[in-house]
Formats: structure tokens, sequence, C-alpha cells
């Protein structure tokens, strides 16, 4: 079966634009969590989208925004960009379980955000 | 707070060599653990996951982590590298929500 999709792959923008990253998560997967990547912090996690609704939110600005449609997909929203936004950003889907064995995260292969 | 250590940001081994990269988490229940690996410019892929099913756990590409409760570790390891095991490599715990350790690059020498 089809994998995540994450589109742009690659995208560049200067800063005060914003910007919108696209998830499609496996099919039957009802979770959707995006985490930030950038070498000097590592993996930073945003949120996570279970059924429309955010479940969990990491410690980001309200710049960074998401939402998730009926059919699972989701997008994620920067505001007024900032040099320092620049990462990769991934996007993971889950069956959304909770802590159950069976809740396992597959990811993207990511967003490369570039700020100018 | 639940929480993932990963000692080592960088780990260094010759090719055939033994490799072994180091997770300890902290909680006062046994989690579920992972660990995924991450080539350049790519996402994570899932090597191994603990379900309490078995304390040796195998993965894929010949990798294998322990569960060891009363360390509270989940260490990787595999007994001989390859130059395409270059890459970096997270742990991570499940509580309701993802943990994720800060990582660990593998640079594998020819």
């Amino acid at each position: 079966k089809a994998g995540v999709t994450q589109t742009p792959r690659y995208l560049i923008k200067t800063r005060g634009q914003q910007v919108t990253l696209s998830c499609s998560p496996i099919s039957g997967h009802r979770s959707v969590s995006w985490y930030q990547q950038t070498p000097g912090q590592g993996l930073q996690f945003l949120f996570e989208y279970f059924s429309e609704t955010q479940r969990n939110k990491g410690n980001f600005p309200g710049r960074f925004s998401g939402r998730q449609f009926s059919n699972s997909r989701s997008e994620m929203n920067v505001s007024t960009l900032e040099l320092g936004d620049s990462a990769l950003y991934l996007c993971a889907s889950s069956l959304g379980q909770g802590a159950t064995g069976a809740n396992v995260l597959t990811f993207g292969a990511g967003s490369r955000l570039t700020v100018l | 707070a639940q929480s993932v250590t990963q000692l080592g940001s960088h780990v260094s081994v010759s090719e055939g060599a033994l490799v072994l990269l180091r997770c300890n988490y902290s909680s006062s229940v046994p989690p579920y653990l992972f660990w995924y690996v991450q080539y350049p410019n790519q996402g994570l892929q899932l090597l191994l996951k603990y379900t309490s099913a078995a304390t040796l756990v195998k993965g894929i590409n010949g990798f294998e982590a322990e569960f060891k409760k009363s360390e509270t570790s989940f260490h990787l390891t595999k007994p001989s590298a390859h130059m395409s095991d270059a890459a970096e490599y997270f742990c991570a715990v499940n509580f309701n929500k993802f943990y994720f350790g800060s990582g660990t690059k593998l640079n594998v020498k020819p």
C-alpha cells in the first residue's frame, strides 16, 4: 500500500511569508503527527491530529498551526516565516491507538523548507 | 516527564566491527520502545520495536535490540557494520505520545 506522502518536498520562502505543507497518511491511519527537524534542535514534536481533532501539541508559537480533514489528510501552516523556521518538516501517520504495540509511526520523506 | 536519552551523538566504527548504539528511557512501567533509522534527506524508517513479547527484538538489516528493565535500557546492536549502515538512528518511546531521543549519527569507516 502507498506510504505517507508529503508535498512539496522542497520549497524556498522569504521572511514574513507563510507556507502550507500537506501530508497524506497511509490508508486507514487516523492519526497524523508533525515534527520539525533541525541540526541544532533535533527532532521536535509539533502536534498530533486524530479524527480531525488536535490531540497533542508541542511547544511551538502560535504561528505554527495545523488541521486534519475528514479523509485524515493533514496540513500544517507556518505564518510570518522566520529564518529559524528553516527545517525538514516530517509527517508521520499511525493507527492512533495510543500506547499500544500496534501504534507505530510511519514517516513521510519530509518537506524541506528554506527561509531566506 | 517521560524521556529518552541516547548516549553519544556521533559513533564511528570500522566496517565489519560491532555496532552498539545506546538508549535509556525514564519510566516506571515498561513502555513500548522503537528504533528508527534516517538516511540523508529521507524520513525516519522503523528498524524494530519492543512490545513486551520478547526482550531480544530482531529488526531489519541485521539489527537487534535488547530490552533490559533493570537498566531501563534498549540498546541497538549489529554484529558487523556495513558501509550502508551509515545513517542517523533514533530511539523512541510511546507513552500515548511518541518521545524521541536526540539521535546518534553512525559513521562507518572502510
